[in-house]
């Protein structure tokens, strides 16, 4: 069974400051790696998706990398904002059957 | 497109009561996922469909819980006879290709079972 952690569960940091949020993963044999952010009483929305065969993705302030042989993801967010502050969450795709395994997330706090 | 529309946004119900939560996905998409967030247990998938057919319910926690997919535009989820411990926020995401392309989720529905 797939299991994912992210860590920290918690981070807060002055706006302008660099984002690091980590994800692991238990089993290497992913279809996709998926990071999403969730603000408070609100669903889910898609940042960024990494294919199995890729390294890294990008989207404007944001950057997440994949190594797949070691079960790593790290999502960059460059010169955080307050607007910034929501859950973000790690979620991974089994190479089988597409069923996603989410992490609990990591709040972010970025202080104005 | 409005997104993945889901209804109703807050229930408030009484142990034993049924319980019957709606999503409408994203036209054209061909699958359709239902997920259940509680603080204790993170966001786990109940369900999931791909046109219409139910393709996976090992989520699924007990008998007490059951989904239907009637056509492509309409999803149910029900619990008969809820119980506190279903309490949490269910989730309906869709999405066109499952593995390749990303998961859209809606807005949730927050159950309160008292």
């Amino acid at each position: 069974k797939q299991e994912v952690t992210q860590i920290p569960a918690a981070l807060s940091v002055p706006e302008g400051e660099n984002l690091v949020l980590n994800c692991s993963f238990t089993d290497s044999a992913i279809y996709n790696l998926q990071w999403f952010r969730q603000d408070p009483g609100k669903g889910l929305t898609s940042l960024l998706l990494i294919q199995s065969s890729q390294r890294e993705q990008t989207s404007g302030r944001l950057n997440a990398s994949l190594d797949k042989s070691s079960g790593r993801s790290t999502l960059y967010i460059a010169a955080s904002q307050p607007g910034d502050s929501a859950t973000y969450l790690c979620a991974v795709s089994g190479s089988n059957d597409y069923k996603l395994s989410f992490g609990a997330g990591t709040t972010v706090t970025v202080r104005a | 497109d409005a997104g993945v529309i889901q209804s109703p946004r807050h229930e408030v119900t009484e142990m034993g009561q049924e319980v019957t939560l709606r999503c409408k996905p994203i036209s054209g998409h061909d699958y359709l996922f239902w997920y259940r967030q509680t603080m204790m247990r993170g966001l786990e998938l109940l369900i999931y469909f791909n046109n219409n057919v139910p393709i996976d319910d090992s989520g699924m926690p007990e008998d007490r819980f059951s989904a239907k997919m009637p056509n492509a535009s309409f999803s149910t989820l029900k619990i008969q006879p809820s119980e506190p411990r279903d309490s949490a926020v269910y989730f309906c995401a869709s999405s066109r290709l499952a593995g390749v392309d990303t998961q859209y989720f809606g807005p949730g529905t927050r159950l309160t079972v008292l």
